[in-house]
């Protein structure tokens, strides 16, 4: 079945230690989003890329990096450098949003840093 | 950062009511307003990808409205069903060249009672 995977679904880690997050969609979407949501807020965007080894920053991309190395994949890496780390991570991907396509959704990752 | 805001945050309605909710953003350089559907445990599911000022779009008991000029778009559910209960979120997305991203609102969570 067409979907995004992510993985873990719960990670716990200790605080200064950088941890990664999984993304992979096998929808063959151009574009792929990161997304945090902490209680009482939105869905806050940190990164996003459409296209193959290019990227930008979101509205909230301080101690976060990721890459885009294949069109499938999109991991998000959380940084000792991000100060509250603990939160709802979301991975989405689509296709053009210009064409008026809709975001598609991963289950989610749920990180706590202790 | 762009300003979409959702109201109310959260409602309760009986069984077999109807009810309705507002997503504000902003008016200028629009191009999409997007409606998501967010059950508990799963991941959100689109709804709604309305463009047009005037926009009217439906689906079974759902339906949503869209005023770009003002800048505001309504989700109605008619005789409100246990399965309803979720957390709705508009997402805005801006006309500036380059631009696929969406900015979401916080959500409404609605909770059908039985």
């Amino acid at each position: 079945d067409g979907g995004i995977t992510q993985s873990p679904k719960y990670l716990f880690r200790k605080e200064g230690q950088n941890v990664t997050l999984s993304c992979e969609q096998n929808l063959n979407h151009d574009a792929m989003y990161w997304y945090r949501q902490d209680p009482g807020q939105g869905l806050r965007l940190i990164y996003y890329s459409q296209i193959v080894n290019d990227f930008q920053k979101g509205d909230i991309a301080e101690g976060y990096s990721v890459s885009r190395e294949k069109k499938e994949s999109f991991p998000l890496t959380v940084t000792s450098a991000q100060k509250n780390p603990t939160a709802f991570y979301l991975c989405a991907s689509s296709n053009s949003l210009t064409s008026g396509n809709t975001i598609y959704f991963g289950e989610g990752s749920w990180l706590t840093v202790v | 950062i762009l300003n979409v805001e959702q109201s109310p945050q959260s409602l309760h309605v009986q069984e077999g009511d109807s009810t309705n909710f507002t997503c504000s953003f902003p008016s200028s350089n629009f191009y999409a307003l997007h409606w998501y559907r967010w059950e508990t445990a799963k991941s959100p599911e689109a709804l709604f990808v309305m463009t047009l000022n005037g926009d009217e779009k439906k689906k079974g008991r759902i339906s949503a409205t869209l005023n770009t000029k003002e800048g505001y778009s309504y989700l109605y559910i008619k005789g409100s069903q246990p399965e309803d209960s979720a957390t709705y979120l508009c997402a805005f997305k801006g006309s500036n060249f380059g631009n696929e991203k969406l900015t979401f609102g916080t959500g409404t969570r609605l909770t059908i009672i039985p």
